[in-house]
């Protein structure tokens, strides 16, 4: 079955700065790419997604890029601010109900 | 709309005891789940339901069953809790669109603690 690693597992950034945070995959079949993220003692929630047939898409501060020959994709966040601080999570799907795999999540704090 | 709504909150049980976790959505969404969430481990997929009236085991199944009750509800239970049951649980929902599933919905989260 499909395995996500996730990098970092804890990431300090200051307000302004740019984070990235990285993830491969192990099922060259998955074609869904999804982040999510949570703040503290909340739900998670989609904040971005991307299908292998795209490198790239991006909305506002947030970007996502997929590189499919080497199996990962990242999450860059650019002008960082402090409620951006929260736990993000990557996970790979080929869009079954039953076949996403989470990554273990990034604990990102931005310091104002 | 609510969305996905769950419950209890938060639950403490000792080892044996049994207890049904709760959850709607009002989306009309055709899948539901049931997720647990442990420090370091992500989300790890419990039990599914794809479409009313069928279930099936997703990751980590064993010392649970699920209910499809009806397009709305989607209950999980535990019938003798583990201390290794101790873990927050999160119910989802999504809109499958053909082969490819949408976006999952949460729910607040449910955190046990079996002692």
């Amino acid at each position: 079955g499909e395995n996500v690693e996730q990098h970092p597992s804890t990431l300090s950034v200051q307000e302004g700065d740019s984070a990235v945070i990285k993830c491969t995959y192990s099922d060259s079949a998955s074609n869904y790419f999804p982040w999510y993220k949570q703040e503290l003692g909340k739900r998670p929630q989609l904040i971005i997604d991307i299908r292998s047939n795209v490198g790239e898409k991006k909305d506002q501060r947030i970007a996502v890029t997929l590189n499919k020959t080497a199996k990962h994709f990242s999450l860059h966040i650019t002008e960082t601010q402090p409620e951006d601080s929260a736990v993000y999570f990557c996970a790979a799907s080929r869009g079954r109900e039953d076949d996403m795999r989470f990554g273990a999540g990034t604990r990102l704090t931005v310091k104002p | 709309n609510a969305g996905v709504t769950q419950t209890p909150k938060f639950q403490v049980l000792k080892t044996g005891q049994s207890m049904t976790l709760q959850c709607a959505q009002d989306m009309n969404h055709n899948s539901m789940y049931w997720y647990r969430q442990d420090p370091g481990m992500g989300l790890r997929l419990i039990y599914y339901s794809a479409s009313e009236g069928t279930t099936d085991k997703g990751e980590v199944p064993n010392g649970y069953n699920v209910s499809r009750l009806n397009k709305r509800e989607f209950s999980l239970r535990l019938e003798s809790a583990a201390p290794s049951q101790t873990s927050v649980y999160f119910c989802a929902s999504s809109q499958t669109r053909g082969l490819n599933t949408g976006e999952l919905f949460f729910g607040e989260g449910s955190r046990l603690t079996v002692l």
